[in-house]
């Protein structure tokens, strides 16, 4: 049971360039986050997935997109990213309406935009 | 805005010694709040939740006390210990289950 991966652990663009972040859950849960966190600052929420099929914007979505691409799995993509595109990265799963706040973070990809 | 803030960054504490970390809420309408501890090099991990119907909720080792006059959440965390030591966040739901916002953080550090 490996709980939330996500890969790539590293990244480093130059501004323009475009890339795909990957998180996969084995928890069998519905509901699917992406966070950036800044440093000195909490998590800020991009998109989340309430269920499979459905996306929805959070606190700072623009210049992201996701793909629910099955229960499993939620990709967040950089159509061009920008410096202030570099943080670091987390997904998160959670059973909403079990436990709402009991979210299971990855471990996070560290990104940087030259 | 209103945001979620903590009042203090850093907390150092003795080993063996109770440790409080609080946080200071603005959003009136949030009704949930959620305490969340973050190790260096890792995703956050959740540690106890509590709704605003209740002012007190403990788990194993540590206590989350909600004050809804001065807007105010506090985690206490018992007899301290050195695997204690990380960055504590609290949260609260804003908007709907899938919205929650963090605070900035509180670095605890355990000195042996």
């Amino acid at each position: 049971n490996a709980g939330v991966t996500q890969t790539p652990k590293f990244q480093v663009l130059k501004t323009g360039q475009s890339m795909t972040l990957q998180c996969a859950q084995d928890m069998n849960h519905n509901s699917m986050y992406w966070y950036r966190q800044d440093p000195g600052m909490g998590l800020r929420l991009i998109y989340y997935s309430a269920s499979e099929g459905t996306t929805d914007k959070g606190e700072v979505p623009n210049g992201y997109n996701v793909s629910r691409l099955n229960k499993r799995e939620f990709s967040l993509r950089l159509e061009s990213a920008a410096p202030s595109q570099t943080s670091v990265y987390f997904c998160a799963s959670s059973e909403m309406w079990a436990r709402p706040g009991e979210q299971y973070f990855g471990p996070g990809t560290r990104l940087t935009v030259t | 805005g209103e945001s979620v803030g903590l009042h203090l960054p850093t907390l150092s504490v003795q080993e063996g010694d109770n440790s409080i970390i609080n946080c200071a809420y603005s959003n009136s309408a949030s009704d949930y709040f959620i305490w969340y501890k973050q190790e260096s090099g890792k995703g956050p991990q959740f540690i106890i939740d509590i709704r605003s119907n209740m002012d007190k909720r403990q788990g194993q080792r540590v206590t989350v006390l909600l004050n809804k006059t001065v807007k105010h959440l506090s985690l206490q965390i018992a007899a301290t210990q050195p695997g204690d030591s990380a960055v504590y966040f609290c949260a609260e739901r804003v908007y709907n289950n899938n919205d929650m916002r963090f605070g900035a953080g509180t670095r605890l550090t355990v000195k042996p």
